[in-house]
């Protein structure tokens, strides 16, 4: 089935860490971008950082920028995501999604997870 | 890094055509072609429907179309039904391989 799948949400304190992973299948993983998107509650699409298929090539919304870091492991077909010094703005889903790099079609998207920053 | 601008909501009966803005500056949506559109129902994750400005992905209804100019793109969805009724946002490629979405619109079949 080709789908992405995210895990690793949860809540967490202000100034703590977490990590998001995206894992997929059936399709060439290695041979595709893939974004981090994320959705604060009741609010619009933000788009957070990319990796080229890679991983050589990174880059970040300056929301983001310096603390969080996207990497991913072609080898067991996953995409993660490290958030440090994570705030209450950080709070969202979380999706990862491929794109498709020659028309930059966000084509398939995972079905999200949650992430509650909160004392 | 601002978001694009699109209207908080629009609204059609049954049958009629919308068209939702999404305007950016020269620097992202003016001056690139990759400009796609994304349906979301509540709960769910967005849907592409529109990319390259005007393509369609396969399966999409072509009650849906896409078109740019200038610093202004447009979706228009014609021949409104009641499962059209969902969030649509825009995005753009913006400069240095970052990208943007904008704030999304409510559409609401009556």
């Amino acid at each position: 089935q080709v789908q992405l799948v995210e895990s690793g949400g949860g809540v967490v304190q202000p100034g703590r860490s977490l990590r998001l992973s995206c894992a997929a299948s059936g399709f060439t993983f290695s041979s595709y971008p893939i974004h981090w998107v994320r959705q604060a509650p009741g609010k619009g699409l933000e788009w957070v950082a990319i990796i080229s298929y890679d991983g050589t090539n990174r880059y970040y919304a300056d929301s983001v920028k310096g603390r969080f870091t996207i990497s991913r492991d072609n080898s067991k077909n996953t995409l993660f995501l490290q958030m440090n010094s994570l705030r209450a703005e950080d709070t969202a889903v979380y999706y990862c999604a491929r794109v498709r790099w020659n028309d930059g079609a966000f084509d398939m998207w995972g079905q999200g997870t949650m992430v509650t920053v909160s004392s | 890094q601002s978001a694009l601008t699109q209207p908080a909501s629009v609204s059609g009966s049954p049958g009629q055509s919308i068209t939702i803005s999404c305007t950016g500056t020269s620097s992202d949506l003016g001056s690139y072609n990759l400009v796609s559109w994304y349906q979301q129902h509540p709960g769910k994750a967005p849907k592409l429907m529109i990319y390259e400005v005007n393509k369609r992905p396969s399966g999409v209804s072509n009650r849906f179309s896409g078109s740019k100019s200038g610093n202004t793109a447009s979706l228009t969805i014609s021949g409104l039904q009641a499962e059209d009724e969902a969030g649509y946002y825009c995005c753009s490629y913006a400069t240095r391989s970052t990208w943007m979405f904008g704030g999304g619109t409510r559409l609401t079949v009556l």
